[in-house]
């Protein structure tokens, strides 16, 4: 199971988002992905092995954590990163996403 | 440029079925694995099932375990998901997604379909 925190976030342009996704078991190898989606379009994308930016994600979006604790920091805010952030494990079927955060820009 | 192509939702008594197709094109479809994730209306995303490159490994979430049967046509660069014995709580929207290497875990989805949406209603 992945747990992600917090539910929402809710900050200006300009400032620092900070995910969190908790496994409750080790996640093998950190195969630990992160997708970013906006209303009403598929997800996106971002980062795979935990810490690795997918081709054309800015460099704004880094990810961190191993074991069982992963985070996503989004730096400079921009209005286009209001989104749902889901975490990912893929290390192990079945393939299980966490409950999702989302990002409100003021 | 990869391109995935959903089709074949729609509206569908409970107990029915339904076969939902994924174009793909913008690359090797038979050396990738593929998937099927969903989305329940203002719900997080579910991993339904998985398939490997050649279509001989195939993967089920609990959920749908005995009712959906995931397959491909490489020769039609074509993913298939068959619903069978459909309820209330599968009405979600379906992406097909497809992974980075042959291989159904151990690799992430980088890229997605736009969905089909499958509701379950009498």
């Amino acid at each position: 199971v992945l747990t992600q925190s917090p539910g929402t976030l809710s900050l200006s342009p300009g400032e620092r988002a900070t995910l969190s996704c908790r496994a409750s078991q080790p996640i093998t190898i950190g195969y630990l992905a992160w997708y970013q989606q906006k209303s009403g379009q598929a997800p996106r994308f971002l980062i795979h092995g935990a810490s690795s930016r997918a081709t054309g994600i800015p460099d704004r979006f880094t990810g961190s954590g191993s074991g069982t604790d992963f985070s996503l920091i989004i730096s400079r805010l921009e209005p286009e990163d209001s989104a749902v952030y889901y975490c990912q494990q893929y290390g192990r079927s079945p393939i299980t996403f966490g409950g999702g955060t989302k990002v409100e820009i003021k | 440029e990869v391109q995935l192509v959903e089709s074949g939702g729609g509206l569908v008594r409970p107990g029915g079925s339904l076969r939902l197709s994924c174009a793909a094109s913008g690359f090797t479809f038979s050396s990738y694995a593929m998937s099927w994730v969903r989305q329940a209306p203002g719900k997080g995303l579910e991993w339904v099932s998985g398939i490997n490159d050649s279509g001989d490994s195939a993967y089920y979430a609990d959920s749908v375990k005995g009712r959906f049967t995931i397959s491909r046509d490489n020769s039609k660069n074509t993913l298939y998901v068959q619903l069978n014995s459909l309820r209330a709580e599968d009405t979600a929207v379906y992406f097909c997604a497809k992974s980075d290497v042959f291989a159904v875990v151990a690799t992430p989805f980088d890229h997605w379909g736009q969905g089909t949406l499958v509701t379950v209603s009498s």
